[in-house]
């Protein structure tokens, strides 16, 4: 079983159109989680780190849920430059820090026009 | 730099033949992190260094890998007789704490192919 996993898609979805991707991570000592956005042939860049509390960053919304060790994302009013593969990632705390991040597969979006 | 720089970008490699991919960290970061990733798949951890420290190697798949950071500065990923389940792009991050998860800044990578 992987450390973190996601539903791999592809989503395709018509521009305007809400959007959400989920993942599960099985390490109850994850600390830090995260959303990173890659772009074909790219480097992954952060898009936004996830909190317990909740937080959205303009139209993207990441929440966190420790108790069912599940993480996501929505995207709304997607656009066409949406379209990316987001990767769901954790991070160990504690004696398990070493820094390294843990990756899903990813999820791939398509928005059509 | 601005960013991490990572050479050669492309490598075409026969099997049996060693390799050396090059990171350029950003100046001053003290963390330098190699990852593997296979096509579809997201990244997988390979090595930690922390200045010239090589404090993780836990995700290196076998003894033909290694890698090394003699300045604190640069690093090296070495792979030696090659297979063709080495064949991924090699993305290296630095980020400017140790064991700094919030601050990385990834490479564009190097995409091997073993033939």
């Amino acid at each position: 079983r992987k450390e973190v996993e996601q539903d791999p898609g592809p989503f395709n979805v018509p521009e305007g159109a809400t959007v959400a991707f989920n993942c599960t991570y099985s390490n109850s000592a994850s600390q830090s989680f995260f959303w990173y956005r890659q772009d074909c042939r790219k480097e992954p860049k952060l898009l936004m780190s996830v909190y317990s509390s909740g937080n959205e960053d303009g139209r993207f919304t990441a929440q966190l849920n420790r108790a069912s060790q599940y993480i996501s994302l929505l995207i709304r009013d997607s656009k066409l430059s949406d379209s990316a593969t987001y990767l769901c990632v954790v991070a160990l705390g504690g004696s398990g820090n070493t820094g390294k991040l843990i990756f899903g597969q990813g999820t791939t979006l398509q928005v059509k026009p | 730099g601005a960013g991490v720089s990572q050479s050669p970008r492309y490598k075409v490699a026969k099997r049996g033949q060693d390799v050396a991919l090059r990171c350029d960290p950003i100046s001053g970061h003290v963390s330098l992190f190699w990852y593997q990733q296979a096509l579809g798949q997201g990244p997988e951890f390979l090595t930690y260094f922390q200045n010239e420290a090589q404090l993780d190697k836990s995700g290196l798949p076998s003894d033909r890998f290694f890698a090394e950071r003699p300045e604190g500065s640069v690093s090296t990923l070495k792979i030696q007789r090659t297979q063709q389940e080495d064949s991924a792009v090699y993305l290296c991050a630095s980020s400017l704490f140790e064991r700094d998860t919030y601050g990385y800044t990834f490479g564009s990578g190097t995409r091997l192919t073993v033939v």
